[in-house]
């Protein structure tokens, strides 16, 4: 069974600074998804950033992009100039190719100081 | 294009009540998933539909939940007798073929007393 595992229970970042939240997980697969979401206190999990495993080159949404390492198996997500908008909780997900069901890390939350 | 519904927002109830939550997925979606997620904790899975047939419960507590996807459309969730862990968020997500990008409702906060 896949596992992810998010070791930073808490991050807190200035606004404008740069923060990078971990995420490391375990499968056997060779080919997969990963995926990055948001969850602010509305509740509603908001899909940030996604990397399909056979692709080397890093994913970028805009302020958001992620660090892929397959061979050690980690998917860190970089926040580039931080704002109070992005204060939430973050949870990294990981899908097989051929299935559906998201196994999703216990979440960071992030708090964006002004 | 409209998001996934759900409702209610909020349901308080005492132990040993039933409740019932719904949920209206993206227009075309064929993929429905009810997660439960306890506070400060990720979500998990406890039923995936494909269209009105189930895919996957191997994590649903089929002795007191149980959910249904009639017309394989909307579904609804129905826990019967609550018990106080049931408290969480009950998430409803769905997705479309292909990339299986799934797409999340508001969640209903569920507090059992």
């Amino acid at each position: 069974a896949q596992t992810v595992t998010q070791s930073q229970p808490e991050m807190s970042v200035q606004e404008a600074e740069t923060v990078t939240l971990s995420c490391t997980y375990d499968t056997s697969e060779n080919n997969y998804y990963l995926f990055w979401y948001k969850q602010p206190p509305s509740r509603q999990m908001i899909l940030v950033i996604r990397q399909e495993a056979y692709k080397q080159q890093n994913a970028t949404e805009n302020r958001f992009s992620v660090n892929f390492q397959k061979a050690a198996k980690s998917f860190s997500l970089k926040i580039s100039d931080s704002q109070l908008g992005d204060t939430a909780m973050y949870f990294c997900a990981f899908k097989e190719t051929s299935g559906s069901r998201l196994t999703f890390g216990e979440g960071t939350q992030l708090t964006v100081n002004p | 294009e409209a998001g996934v519904a759900q409702s209610p927002r909020y349901k308080i109830i005492e132990k040993r009540q039933s409740v019932a939550f719904w949920c209206n997925p993206i227009s075309g979606h064929a993929t429905l998933y009810w997660y439960q997620q306890i506070l400060g904790q990720g979500p998990k899975l406890l039923i995936q539909f494909q269209n009105n047939g189930v895919v996957d419960d191997s994590q649903l507590p089929k002795d007191r939940f149980s959910a249904e996807r009639l017309k394989g459309v909307d579904s609804t969730l129905k826990i019967q007798p609550a018990k106080l862990e049931d408290s969480a968020v009950y998430l409803c997500a769905s997705s479309s073929p292909g990339l299986g990008e799934q797409y999340f409702g508001p969640g209903t906060r569920l507090t059992v007393t």
